[in-house]
């Protein structure tokens, strides 16, 4: 099952914070963030797995709440450049493979001057 | 530092053709994933290989295939092509460690038009 994201949309002017919200009926071992620019490939930002642990490589910050089974992204003073579609990626904890990996349907992140 | 490789980017076939796209993971990445994003939507998970062998399915449609060969390529085989098949074709690969941070780095897409 597709996590969900919300908003769909949100439009920011530069210095502004925004969340975007990723949630999952099933219990998650991980969660992935990703960006995509139109026709570019999506970008890794961040990755949250079961236990707290975070691995990520920009200045955006997340949050994993393992007991609600749901991520928050964090867009702190926002730039121009963080412009773009954010989706999270879902990593379910099964006993049968190594996980079923779902994107959200994406978050479009608009940044105004 | 080195990225994941597709070939082609583009490609255009008509409607019934096959078609072959080719991924080339990050040195010693031994996961590949291969994805189907349509305009405007979230990239579909397809399949996925760890160590040469099929990892995971997801809605790959059975008139495609794919494979990863020992040098950890991967090819991704699409045969009697349909107009619904065009999309951009990402390819990502990770490296597992153990049952951990599997971050998948995406290359740069084959945009497959068909006619």
């Amino acid at each position: 099952q597709q996590p969900v994201q919300s908003p769909q949309a949100v439009i920011l002017r530069e210095g502004e914070d925004a969340v975007i919200n990723c949630s999952s009926s099933k219990a998650l071992y991980s969660v992935h963030w990703y960006r995509q620019k139109h026709g570019e490939a999506p970008v890794f930002l961040m990755i949250l797995l079961k236990g707290g642990e975070q691995k990520g490589h920009e200045k955006i910050s997340a949050s994993f709440n393992e007991k609600k089974q749901q991520s928050s992204l964090y867009l702190t003073a926002s730039q121009l450049s963080y412009s773009g579609t954010y989706f999270c990626g879902t990593d379910r904890e099964t006993t049968d493979s190594w996980g079923k990996f779902q994107f959200g349907a994406g978050t479009q992140v608009v940044v105004t001057p | 530092a080195a990225g994941v490789i597709q070939s082609p980017r583009h490609l255009i076939k008509e409607k019934r053709e096959t078609a072959t796209l080719k991924c080339y993971p990050i040195p010693r990445h031994d996961t590949v994933y291969w994805y189907q994003q349509g305009p405007g939507q979230d990239p579909q998970f397809l399949i996925s290989f760890y160590e040469k062998m099929q990892s995971d399915k997801g809605s790959i449609p059975d008139r495609f295939s794919a494979q990863q060969f020992s040098d950890y390529h991967s090819e991704l085989n699409m045969s009697s092509l349909e107009l619904g098949d065009s999309a951009l074709y990402f390819c990502a690969s990770s490296f597992r460690e153990g049952r951990a941070a599997d971050t998948q780095y995406f290359g740069p897409g084959t945009r497959l038009t068909v006619l």
